[in-house]
């Protein structure tokens, strides 16, 4: 099947490192995404894994991938308040589509 | 620039009403998606195409149609049929699999 599961909430305070995290179901995933939305956007694609990798850094973020345990996660380093945000988990299905997990809200306290 | 275009950015409709959401992208792009996000559920697949001239059926096609006559373009149409189609809606577009490019959304509200 596929479903995508995240946490829906996250608190941090700013400085501190965020870590996000995300389960998938599909084994055969090509690719696994992280996308960031802001309020009353689109979707902006942050960050992908292949899924031949354990881990792959891009700046301040991130991306650790247990492809035993079918789990993802994003840690942001030294977050600021411009991160606030809802984040997206994605996994790659048939035929090139995406299934999206419900998101996780990020807010980042002073 | 390349991009994908949404328009319009807010929208209203009356009850029993038809109203069609624009999704315009010019990065060549085979591929085109229509998601609908309602609070805390994520995003919800509507229909979906990979070349001009065919689409298919996602998750929640019910009370929605499309067309796909020119590759650059990929319009939903809200029917009268929908009978909750107060929501944030999102088009994307990509190529093979490497991710998908979002538009900026449009919202849809029911007065």
């Amino acid at each position: 099947g596929e479903d995508v599961e995240q946490s829906l909430f996250l608190s941090v305070r700013e400085g501190d490192s965020s870590v996000i995290n995300c389960t998938y179901t599909d084994s055969s995933s090509t690719y696994l995404y992280w996308y960031k939305q802001e309020p009353g956007a689109g979707l902006q694609l942050l960050t992908y894994i292949f899924s031949n990798m354990d881990m792959k850094q891009d700046q301040r973020l991130t991306v650790l991938l247990n492809k035993k345990d079918k789990h993802l996660s994003l840690r942001i380093a030294d977050t600021q308040t411009g991160d606030s945000a809802i984040y997206f988990c994605a996994e790659s299905i048939r035929d090139y589509k995406l299934s999206f997990g419900a998101g996780t809200t990020v807010t980042v306290r002073a | 620039d390349g991009g994908i275009t949404q328009s319009p950015k807010y929208l209203f409709r009356k009850e029993g009403q038809n109203v069609t959401l624009s999704c315009e992208q010019n990065l060549n792009h085979d591929a085109m998606y229509w998601y609908r996000q309602d609070p805390g559920q994520g995003l919800r697949l509507i229909y979906y195409s990979q070349i001009v001239n065919d689409f298919q059926k996602g998750d929640i096609a019910e009370g929605y149609s499309v067309s796909r006559e020119k590759k650059e373009s990929f319009p939903l149409t809200v029917t009268s049929a929908q009978k909750n189609p107060t929501a944030f809606y999102l088009c994307a577009s990509s190529r093979t699999d490497y991710g998908y490019t979002f538009g900026s959304g449009t919202r849809l509200t029911v007065v």
